[in-house]
C-alpha cells in the first residue's frame, strides 16, 4: 500500500521565480492538504483540496495556488518566490469516510529560495 | 496568542524515565485532537488521536481536558528511539479537515 508521495524531494530556486510541487495521496484517500513548515516551527496550513476544488484556505497570499486532478493527486504552485518561502512543504492526505481528521503526510519537498 | 501552545522544551531524559508533555489550544470549538511525532528532517507521523475519555497505546497515554482546553501526552519507560519532536495538533473548526499544529516539543532520551 503506497503512502503519500511527493516530488521533488529538494529544490533550489531564485527569488522571483515560480515553483510547482507535486503530491500523490495515499491509496483510498481523496482529500489533499498542503502545509508549510519553516525551520523550528510546526506545519502551517496552506489549503485543502477535495473533489478537485479548493475547500479551505489558510492565511497564505494568492501567490500560493493549487490544483487537484481527477486521480486525487495535487500540485502546489508558488509564484514570485520570496526568501521567506524557503521551507519544507508537506502534503497530507485523508478521507472523510475514513476519519477525515487523521491525516498522513508525505516526506515533503524542501524548497530553498536564494 | 497562538492557537496551539506547547512546552518549549527541549526535554532531556534518561532511558526508562517517564516524561509528560502539555499543550493548550485556544479555540473551544475544536473537536479533534492528535499527537504527531516528527523525526529530524522527516515528515510528521500520527502517534495517536486524543479522546475525551483519555486513551492509551502501549507506553503512551493521552489525556484531554475540554474545560481547560488542555491536552497531555505521557511517555512511560522512555526508549532511545522515542527521541523526536512531539507535535500537539488540533483541528481548525469549520474548515473541513485542516489542522493547527503546535511548534513542537523536542525530546532527547539518553543512555
Amino acid at each position: 500500500d503506497a503512502g503519500v508521495t511527493q516530488s521533488p524531494t529538494h529544490l533550489i530556486k531564485t527569488r522571483g521565480q515560480q515553483v510547482t510541487l507535486r503530491c500523490s495521496p495515499k491509496s483510498g484517500h481523496d482529500t489533499v492538504s498542503w502545509y508549510q513548515q519553516a525551520l523550528g516551527q510546526g506545519p502551517q496550513f496552506i489549503f485543502q483540496y477535495y473533489e478537485e476544488e479548493e475547500r479551505q484556505r489558510g492565511n497564505f497570499p494568492d501567490r500560493f495556488s493549487g490544483h487537484q486532478f481527477p486521480n486525487y493527486s495535487s500540485e502546489l504552485n508558488v509564484n514570485a518566490l520570496l526568501l521567506g518561502d524557503s521551507a519544507l512543504y508537506l502534503c497530507a492526505s485523508s478521507s472523510p469516510g475514513l476519519g477525515g481528521h487523521e491525516q498522513y503526510f508525505g516526506p515533503g519537498t524542501r524548497l530553498t529560495v536564494t | 496568542r497562538k492557537e496551539v501552545e506547547q512546552d518549549p522544551g527541549p526535554f532531556n531524559v534518561p532511558e526508562g524515565a517517564t516524561v509528560a508533555f502539555n499543550c493548550t489550544y485556544s479555540n473551544s470549538a475544536s473537536q479533534s485532537f492528535f499527537w504527531y511525532r516528527q523525526d529530524c528532517r522527516k515528515e510528521p507521523k500520527l502517534l495517536m488521536s486524543v479522546y475525551s475519555s483519555g486513551n492509551e497505546d502501549g507506553r503512551f497515554t493521552a489525556q484531554l481536558n475540554r474545560a481547560s482546553q488542555y491536552i497531555s501526552l505521557l511517555i512511560r519507560d522512555s526508549k532511545l528511539s522515542d527521541s523526536a519532536t512531539y507535535l500537539c495538533v488540533v483541528n481548525i473548526p469549520n474548515s473541513g479537515y485542516a489542522l493547527n499544529f503546535g511548534k513542537g516539543t523536542s525530546l532527547l532520551v539518553t543512555p
